[in-house]
């Protein structure tokens, strides 16, 4: 399965909401849909399974969706520490597999 | 608090192989499962694979296949990663990553990761 994230470039301010889009070429097996956070120099971070799940921890500014083969990222207000990028992954079928990422930037 | 101890970076030559180990720490070992995902310089995150530290049942990437291999040593709660006949094109970060939830949840959601290992492969 193959995940496209759109854009590849996400420019905003803080406090802006940031919507993330990750678009599958099949349907995912019981929504086992992933968002994960990276920063520069660190390993990923997982916040969002099955597609909207919210990992403990995770603030609730964070939020996932999903209609049909389309699945978004919501963060409701962006906070400096959001700044980062972010990666889908599908782990319905095997092989599972990543979108190529969204950065989000300070504008 | 879990935490997933990785091995030291590597310098291979193309032809060679690399193994890199994990530790876990902070969860039984057997109960979940762990995946090894790579990500080469400025690019994304690949996945390789996915071994049951439980029984050892694996998953691999076709792109992999036979040339990684995926093990744990549940004595010493242990996973190791093989990757063998290298090439430049595998000069990567490699991490390992637990399963969210434990076996036999879904597996695939990863909830914890290592600090990565640096594989550089260089003539």
């Amino acid at each position: 399965i193959v995940l496209t994230q759109s854009p590849g470039t996400l420019s905003l301010s803080p406090g802006e909401r940031a919507t993330l889009s990750c678009r599958a070429s099949q349907s995912i097996s019981s929504s086992y849909l992933a968002w994960y956070q990276q920063k520069p120099g660190q390993a990923p971070r997982l916040l969002i399974y099955g597609a909207s799940y919210r990992v403990t921890g995770i603030p609730d500014r964070f939020s996932g969706s999903e209609s049909g083969t389309d699945f978004t990222l919501t963060i409701s207000r962006l906070e400096p520490e959001d700044f980062a990028v972010y990666y889908c992954q599908q782990y319905g079928s095997s092989p599972w597999t990543f979108g190529q990422g969204t950065k989000v930037e300070i504008k | 608090q879990v935490q997933l101890l990785q091995s030291g970076g590597e310098v291979k030559k193309p032809g060679a192989s690399v193994n890199v180990s994990c530790k876990p720490s902070g969860y039984t070992f057997t109960s979940y499962g762990i995946s090894w995902v790579r990500q080469a310089p400025g690019q994304g995150l690949e996945w390789m694979g996915w071994i049951s530290a439980y029984n050892g049942n694996t998953k691999n990437a076709q792109k992999f296949q036979g040339r990684v291999s995926m093990t744990t040593d549940t004595s010493t709660s242990t996973a190791y990663m093989e990757l063998r006949r290298l090439t430049s094109d595998d000069s990567a970060m490699y991490y390992c990553a637990r399963d969210l939830r434990a076996i036999p949840a879904a597996k695939g959601a990863f909830g914890y990761w290592g600090q990565g290992t640096l594989v550089t492969v260089s003539s």
